[in-house]
């Protein structure tokens, strides 16, 4: 089956920035391409990064190029999104979601998610 | 960038009866789109993947059609733990996009 948790989130000021992590247990995380999405309160879903299954290939929404890196450890079965010059928007609960398979960027595993809140 | 534009934005249904949800993309996206469920509270949930290939454990009241650029999921016959928030995602092109979402009600 599998599963996902998400951790890092919290309340930080614009500017600053944080790294979001995700424990991946009990299914073959070197094998699976890995993403995260984000979600604004009340709003619907946003795609935000990708990684390949091997870590070399990396996509991101046009939103956080250059802002956000995401990254994998495969010896700690953990996705990671570096989160850096944190704009308002930023703000939502982050979900890191598996790849049903390689070729196939649909989402058939998702994470409880982690509340990313930026004030001043 | 593939705009994604679900409809309509709200249905109200009355359990029992069928809904219909649609997802244009802004090009084609072949076969490459995928539904999900999202209740209140709840993480999403994949539904259909491929235009109309049910995920894991999707009941069969759930289907999907469509290809190219306009693409239809259909629930059969409402139930109760039906009424949710659907959104449909191409994955033919990057970036990954989604539509805004389609709340279904209930009437």
């Amino acid at each position: 089956q599998g599963q996902l948790v998400e951790s890092g989130g919290g309340v930080l000021q614009p500017g600053r920035s944080l790294r979001l992590s995700c424990a991946a247990s009990e299914f073959t995380f070197s094998s699976f391409p890995m993403n995260w999405v984000r979600q604004a309160p009340g709003k619907g879903l946003e795609w935000v990064a990708h990684i390949a299954y091997d870590g070399i290939n990396k996509f991101y929404a046009d939103s956080v190029k250059g802002r956000f890196t995401i990254s994998k450890d495969k010896s700690k079965n953990t996705l990671y999104l570096q989160v850096s010059s944190l704009r308002p928007e930023d703000m939502a609960v982050y979900y890191c979601a598996r790849d049903l398979k390689e070729g196939i960027n649909a989402f058939d595993m998702w994470g409880q998610g982690t509340m990313v809140t930026v004030s001043s | 960038e593939i705009v994604v534009t679900q409809s309509p934005a709200t249905l109200s249904v009355s359990p029992g009866e069928r809904a219909t949800l649609s997802c244009r993309a802004s090009q084609s996206v072949s076969s490459n789109l995928a539904w999900y469920q999202q209740k209140p509270g709840q993480v999403p949930r994949l539904l259909i993947y491929g235009a109309s290939t049910r995920a894991t454990g999707i009941p069969a009241r759930f289907s999907g059609s469509g290809s190219g650029t306009e693409f239809t999921l259909t629930i059969s016959s409402l139930q109760s733990e039906d009424f949710a928030v659907y959104y449909c995602q191409q994955y033919n092109n990057w970036p990954l996009t989604f539509g805004g979402g389609t709340k279904v009600e209930i009437k």
